[in-house]
């Protein structure tokens, strides 16, 4: 059973257009995330959830919208898609806010042409 | 400046020799720390948690230097399959996990 899971793995799309990436945690944690990671390979964190309550906001462009219906579930909606969104999405879940460890989905390669 | 600074290597290591390798971070509220290993094209996944106190797991021992903001990791008697991109990570009372650029290390037969 995966226990982090988003979809699509893979996503390429045309500038402008609005697409949606999904994630979903089986093990039972409050905390979730969405981190970037960019062409130098830098993780840079976007969001964090708390039991469905935003709680992180990082500088990220309101064309970004994140969206948490319950603890299990975080997915992101990015609108009007520029070629600089193109990068690694990485989902994560913590148990624990402040020390818990994160794991993390195997990523959604987004790629804006 | 990233609040986590790491030197991104590589760190080319013969098969069986010691690498260490330290990051800083600039955040002094920062609560616990903690290594990451990232292969290519993959998800990072934690290699350990550092304690204050040092710790040590196998062939790999973390350190922590509160005064100093600095964190190290040490891998003995490298194997090929520690070859891998090693991030440092300082997470926040508000459950913040930043994230270093990471350290590549490259074993070599």
């Amino acid at each position: 059973d995966t226990a982090v899971s988003q979809t699509p793995k893979y996503l390429v799309t045309q500038m402008g257009n609005d697409k949606s990436i999904k994630c979903e945690q089986n093990l039972g944690h409050d905390t979730m995330y969405w981190y970037k990671q960019d062409s130098k390979k830098f993780l840079k964190i976007m969001f964090s959830y708390n039991n469905k309550e935003l709680i992180i906001n990082e500088t990220v462009p309101n064309r970004f919208s994140p969206k948490s219906p319950d603890k299990a579930h975080l997915n992101l909606h990015i609108n009007s898609l520029e070629l600089g969104d193109s990068a690694v999405y990485f989902c994560a879940s913590s148990p624990q806010r402040e020390t818990g460890e994160l794991f993390f989905g195997e990523g959604s390669r987004l790629t804006v042409l | 400046r990233k609040e986590v600074e790491q030197d991104p290597g590589p760190f080319n290591v013969p098969e069986g020799a010691t690498v260490a390798f330290n990051c800083t971070y600039s955040n002094s509220a920062s609560q616990s720390f903690f290594w990451y290993r990232q292969d290519c094209r993959k998800e990072p996944k934690l290699l350990m948690s550092v304690y204050s106190s040092g710790n040590e797991d196998g062939r790999f021992t973390a350190q922590l230097n509160r005064a100093s903001q600095y964190i190290s990791l040490l891998i003995r008697d490298s194997k090929l399959s520690d070859s891998a991109t090693y991030l440092c990570v300082a997470c926040d009372s508000w459950g913040k996990f930043q994230f270093g650029a990471g350290t590549q290390v490259v074993v070599t037969p």
